[in-house]
């Protein structure tokens, strides 16, 4: 596609169930990246991939996080027995490559409401 | 540690007036770069303008341009005849090369006003 894809738009939940959200980045792009957006703050890196790998996963708020990304495409976000704390706009991001001068490219991001 | 700093929470500009949104950060390294994103009510973030370190030279687009000072570590970006579509969230980032995440400030929002 011509830019970052994340789904769904909105998510909202009860307390303690898993969820699971999707990002598509632009093709081509070896490198993708999930942030969390909470309220009122800045973005807060989470993990990136290159490729299918995932180098660094120490963002990751718990281990009831996780993230996968199949085909050096898809990525997808999992988080099991969501909190409240939980609630915020998770964004995906994209780049050619995990360098400094290659500038990220991000979705419109999942707001995710616990209930 | 890394570090971006946005001291202004909120900021207001009259429509075709210029503001200036402030960053500083901090860091130990000489090579990096910094960025300007805005991310309307969309949520979609939107690379404005981009600095690397390396160079003296300020960087431009359009109507924004950065005044970029190494020494003083601050990236302050100046939004000239401001537009209404300029209303956002303005968040300053920080990327050292070879490392693979932005460190972003809490952002500035900027309101114009008609």
């Amino acid at each position: 596609g011509a830019g970052v894809s994340q789904s769904p738009s909105n998510k909202v939940t009860e307390k303690g169930k898993d969820v699971e959200l999707r990002c598509d980045p632009i093709s081509g792009h070896t490198a993708l990246y999930w942030y969390r957006q909470s309220l009122g703050q800045g973005l807060e890196f989470l993990i990136y991939f290159q490729g299918n790998s995932a180098p660094d996963k120490s963002g990751l708020p718990s281990d009831r996080f996780s993230a996968e990304r199949t085909g050096g495409s898809v990525s997808t976000l999992t988080i099991q027995r969501t909190q409240q704390e939980d609630s915020a706009v998770y964004l995906c991001a994209s780049s050619f490559f995990p360098r400094g001068d290659q500038p990220q490219h991000f979705g419109d991001g999942t707001r995710l409401s616990i209930l | 540690a890394q570090t971006v700093t946005q001291s202004q929470p909120e900021m207001s500009v009259q429509e075709a007036e210029t503001v200036t949104l402030s960053c500083t950060y901090d860091t130990s390294e000489s090579d990096y770069y910094l960025f300007w994103y805005k991310q309307p009510p969309s949520r979609q973030m939107i690379l404005v303008i981009r600095q690397e370190a390396y160079k003296q030279q300020n960087a431009t687009e359009n109507r924004f341009s950065v005044n970029f000072q190494k020494a003083a570590k601050s990236f302050s970006l100046k939004i000239s005849d401001s537009q209404l579509g300029d209303a956002a969230m303005y968040f300053c980032a920080f990327d050292t090369s070879g490392t693979y995440k932005y460190i972003f400030g809490t952002g500035t929002r900027l309101k114009v006003l008609a």
